[in-house]
C-alpha cells in the first residue's frame, strides 16, 4: 500500500523559511511526479509545485520566487523550502503523486500537515 | 492560466437524491487532465474521477463524470450520509494544475 508522510515543523516566524519532507513507503519514488498542495484554512486547495523523480521542477507561477523542491530517492522523501513566510502561507500542506492513474491526477496523498505563520 | 469555476457554492440535498456538480473552464481542457475529488475535514482530498469520466479505484458507481471542452459535471446520484463534502474539480494544462474553489454539499 502506498503511503505519503509529510513531517516539518508546524510553527515558522515570519520572514523566515518553511521546510517540509515527504516520506513515501510501499513504492518506487521513480517514473513519477511528486507534487506539494496547500490549503489554507477556510479556502481551497492551491498547487504548489511539482519535482519528477530525476530532479526536474515545475513551480506554480504565485510561488516560482520563494520555492525550492528536491528529491532523495534513496531516502524515498521529497523536501519542500519556502523562504520569506507570511501569514498567508499558514495553511495545510499535502505532499501528492499520481501514482495509480499514471500521472493523470492526484490519487495518493499524505494526510497533510497544518503549518502555522506566527511569531 | 486557466481558471475553473466550480458551481453552486453550496447545495443541500437529502439522502437518496442526486446531485448534479458544475465545473466550467475559462478555456478548453483536456478531458485527459480533468479530474474530481471529495475533501472531508480533517481528512486528505480523496480522487474520485480522472480523465473527465473514469472512476478511481474504490469510487463507488453512484458517482459519475461527464463532459468535454470547458463544461464538465460530477453527478452523484442516491446521495448518503457519508457524501457530505466538499468537492473540487482539477485541471492539468501547460505544465500547470488548478483547482475550482469547490462546492459544499449538505445532506440534510
Amino acid at each position: 500500500q502506498v503511503q505519503l508522510q509529510e513531517s516539518g515543523p508546524g510553527l515558522v516566524k515570519p520572514s523566515e523559511t518553511l521546510s517540509l519532507t515527504c516520506t513515501v513507503s510501499g513504492a518506487s519514488i521513480s517514473s513519477y511526479y511528486w507534487h506539494w498542495i496547500r490549503q489554507p484554512p477556510g479556502k481551497g486547495l492551491e498547487w504548489i509545485g511539482n519535482i519528477y523523480y530525476i530532479g526536474s521542477t515545475t513551480y506554480n507561477p504565485s510561488l516560482t520566487s520563494r520555492v525550492t523542491m528536491a528529491v532523495d530517492t534513496s531516502m524515498k522523501q521529497i523536501s519542500l523550502k519556502l523562504n520569506s513566510v507570511t501569514a498567508e502561507d499558514t495553511a495545510v500542506y499535502y505532499c501528492a503523486s499520481g501514482i495509480l492513474t499514471g500521472n493523470l491526477a492526484f490519487d495518493v496523498w499524505g494526510q497533510g500537515t497544518m503549518v502555522t505563520v506566527s511569531s | 492560466e486557466i481558471v475553473l469555476t466550480q458551481s453552486p457554492g453550496t447545495l443541500s440535498l437529502s439522502p437518496g437524491e442526486r446531485a448534479t456538480l458544475s465545473c466550467r473552464a475559462s478555456q478548453s481542457v483536456s478531458s485527459t487532465y480533468l479530474a474530481w475529488y471529495q475533501h472531508k475535514p480533517g481528512q486528505a482530498p480523496r480522487l474520485l474521477i480522472y480523465g473527465a469520466s473514469n472512476r478511481a479505484t474504490g469510487t463507488p458507481g453512484r458517482f459519475s463524470g461527464s463532459g468535454s471542452g470547458t463544461d464538465f459535471t460530477l453527478t452523484l446520484s442516491r446521495l448518503e450520509p457519508e457524501d457530505s463534502a466538499v468537492y473540487y474539480c482539477q485541471q492539468y494544462d501547460s505544465s500547470r494544475y488548478t483547482f475550482g474553489q469547490g462546492t459544499k454539499l449538505e445532506i440534510k
